[in-house]
């Protein structure tokens, strides 16, 4: 059964545009994720918060800005897409950040960058 | 830097038969890594199936196992009789808590297509 929420599931844009993905979670965690899933299908990590505080931030370039305005929430905004961010964005939530166990995966955003 | 390295799909094998999918790591940033396999059945998203926090120790579920094993730094899947439903992407994956920090650093994942 579904916990981790992300809308939208699908977006295609432009090169330069403003992209926002939302994610939202049920299950009461503490902890929350970005991933990236890239077009060779590796998962990297970029943002992880833990109850609205940023606790990993990985090199990501400066227009990727995770928001989060309580700890169900973690949004990722993208300020003037390039073509290399054409991926599948996951959100995924754990108990708390000590918790090295399981995490939660939404279904992943998908972004196409024209 | 972590690193996970496994299986090269796609793997194809018929129903009822056994599988392996390899998986190898590399823990420089953590000295004592959780190991994890996760796998995304089509249409769903990413869970886990499975994991092990000691060395030495076996994790299983739906009738698949692994062995963390410390000494050749692998985790290998394997399951002795695959289902169709067995189809789906496997990733494995390292992680434990460095300077506070929590995250999971993951292979490449391997697709499994079971035959009927």
């Amino acid at each position: 059964e579904t916990a981790v929420f992300q809308t939208p599931n699908y977006h295609v844009t432009q090169v330069g545009n403003e992209v926002s993905f939302n994610c939202k979670q049920t299950l009461g965690h503490d902890t929350m994720y970005w991933y990236k899933q890239d077009s060779k299908k590796l998962l990297k990590i970029m943002f992880s918060y833990n109850n609205k505080q940023l606790i990993v931030n990985e090199t990501v370039p400066r227009r990727f800005s995770p928001q989060s305005s309580d700890k169900a929430h973690l949004n990722l905004r993208i300020k003037s897409v390039e073509p290399e961010d054409s991926a599948v964005y996951l959100c995924a939530s754990s108990r708390d950040w000590r918790n090295t166990g399981q995490l939660y995966f939404g279904e992943g955003s998908k972004l196409t960058v024209l | 830097g972590d690193s996970v390295t496994q299986t090269e799909g796609p793997v194809t094998v018929s129903e009822s038969e056994s599988l392996i999918i390899n998986c190898t790591y590399s823990a420089t940033s953590i000295a004592y890594p959780n190991l994890f396999w996760y796998v995304r059945y089509p249409g769903e998203g990413l869970q886990l199936l499975l994991k092990v926090i000691t060395a030495g120790q076996k994790g299983s579920s739906r009738g698949f196992e692994a062995t963390y094993n410390k000494e050749t730094t692998s985790f290998h899947l394997q399951k002795a009789s695959v289902q169709e439903s067995d189809s789906a992407v496997y990733y494995c994956a390292l992680g434990g808590a460095t300077g506070g920090n929590n995250k999971l650093t993951f292979g490449q994942g391997t697709v499994l297509s079971v035959i009927p």
